[in-house]
């Protein structure tokens, strides 16, 4: 079974540009998340999808972070512009229902580097 | 509020040598526990997780963890460390009684197993 794609796997940017990341969830999840994991922090979760309609975002910027996965399938995290604290490993991981038991599987991230 | 406490920042151990890396919740009920270990350059895989029932579970690569209740601990266990079993291990909470998929994740804990 394929695990959860992302890419890129690395990106490098300026500040005030925009960046984009793909994620490509495991075939049959319903649930797909979004984390944010800062230098020596645990992931933190910036949005949830449910088929293609959001659970949650209270945690995601709106003022420059935006998400969508249409056709509830693969998903697309952008942020512009970005800022010199966006610098993390961006995660993807997916689940079968997105219940509070169910296990998150997740994808190998995205570095960001903002110079 | 949900959190996690991860007490130590690094465990070292001698191969062959039992292994334990702590961890300890905050729920406002009661909780879903989880581990991941995270190589380096790589996502976040699952170990195992506590559900319900017996409060030993058994999971991956030959790790165990005792949820106990009295203590709101998790703590992750294995009887014989392996070199390889080096890397950053998180532990991470749900509240059972969320219709939310966050977790909630500790600091982590950085591994090494010493030959």
């Amino acid at each position: 079974e394929a695990g959860v794609a992302q890419s890129p796997r690395y990106k490098i940017i300026e500040k005030r540009q925009s960046v984009a990341f793909w994620c490509n969830p495991i075939s049959g999840h319903a649930t797909l998340y979004w984390y944010q994991q800062i230098l020596g922090q645990g992931p933190k979760l910036l949005i949830q999808f449910q088929n293609n309609g959001v659970v949650d975002d209270s945690q995601l910027p709106k003022d420059r972070f935006s998400a969508e996965r249409l056709k509830g399938v693969d998903s697309t995290l952008k942020i512009q512009p970005a800022k010199l604290e966006d610098s993390a490993v961006y995660l993807c991981a997916s689940s079968f229902a997105g219940g509070p038991g169910d296990t998150q599987y997740f994808g190998p991230g995205t570095r960001l580097t903002v110079l | 509020a949900q959190s996690v406490a991860q007490p130590e920042d690094q465990v070292n151990v001698a191969e062959g040598n039992p292994l334990t890396v702590k961890c300890t919740y905050s729920v406002s009920g009661n909780p879903y526990l989880f581990w991941y270990v995270q190589y380096p350059n790589r996502g976040l895989q699952f170990l195992l997780k506590y559900i319900t029932g017996d409060n030993l579970v058994k999971g991956s690569y030959g790790f165990e963890a005792e949820f106990n209740k009295s203590q709101t601990s998790f703590h992750l266990k294995k009887p014989s460390a392996l070199v390889s079993d080096s890397a950053l291990y998180f532990c991470a909470v749900r509240d059972r009684g969320s219709t939310l998929g966050r977790l909630y994740f500790g600091r982590g804990t950085q591994l090494t197993v010493w030959p």
